[in-house]
């Protein structure tokens, strides 16, 4: 049983270019959640998917940042126009049901780094 | 607004000894669930024990083991017999029952020695 599966592992972007960051979640997993992890901090949430819907996007940046759980593939995490301070850790979590109880199932991130 | 807090940003610990890391937190919720996670060097966050806060019984999953003081909002991860595996970044996280999001402390930087 695959676990969650992000991709590219390490992204590097120019200021002002996008970065889109993918997310396909464990097998039965309907329940997406993206993290962002600065430098020597801990994680930071940013967004909760079910499919097609957002269900909680507190934590996004009101500007550049989307995010998106199509019926059909990934869920996508969309930067547009990077800035240096968008250089972090992105990490994607998935669960089977949005109970308090259920442990999130982390992916391995994707290493964002601005030029 | 829940907070979690980690009040030791470093721990070392010589290999088969126990070490104790801490963690409180804040909340006015009566369901939750509190979390540690590991993050070795490769960066992947691992999830080690949970513990429901309606249970009295203290989590343990083989060496590691949790002191859930929940009056005094205090959720502290024993490692017994440490191995240097065990190196790595502790987090301790929060989860309200009908919330979505974990809430993050900033992590303890365990350091294993021979």
């Amino acid at each position: 049983n695959a676990g969650v599966m992000q991709n590219p592992r390490h992204l590097v972007r120019r200021r002002g270019q996008e970065a889109r960051l993918r997310c396909s979640p464990m097998k039965g997993h309907s329940h997406v959640y993206w993290y962002r992890q600065l430098p020597e901090e801990g994680l930071k949430f940013m967004v909760y998917l079910q499919k097609e819907n957002i269900i909680d996007e507190s934590g996004m940046p009101k500007e550049r940042f989307s995010a998106e759980f199509p019926k059909e593939g990934p869920s996508i995490l969309r930067i547009q126009q990077v800035v240096r301070g968008d250089s972090a850790a992105y990490f994607c979590a998935s669960s089977p049901s949005k109970s308090g109880g259920q442990p999130q199932h982390f992916g391995d991130g994707t290493r964002l780094s601005i030029l | 607004a829940q907070t979690v807090t980690q009040s030791q940003p470093e721990m070392s610990v010589q290999e088969a000894e126990t070490v104790t890391l801490s963690c409180t937190y804040d909340t006015s919720e009566s369901d939750y669930y509190l979390f540690w996670y590991k993050q070795p060097p490769s960066r992947q966050m691992i999830l080690v024990i949970r513990q429901e806060a309606y249970k009295q019984q203290n989590a343990t999953e083989n060496r590691f083991s949790v002191n859930f003081q929940k009056a005094a909002k205090s959720f502290s991860l024993k490692i017994s017999d440490s191995q240097l595996g065990d190196a790595a970044m502790y987090f301790c996280a929060y989860r309200a029952g009908t919330a979505s999001k974990l809430t993050f402390g900033t992590g303890t930087r365990l350091q294993v020695t021979l």
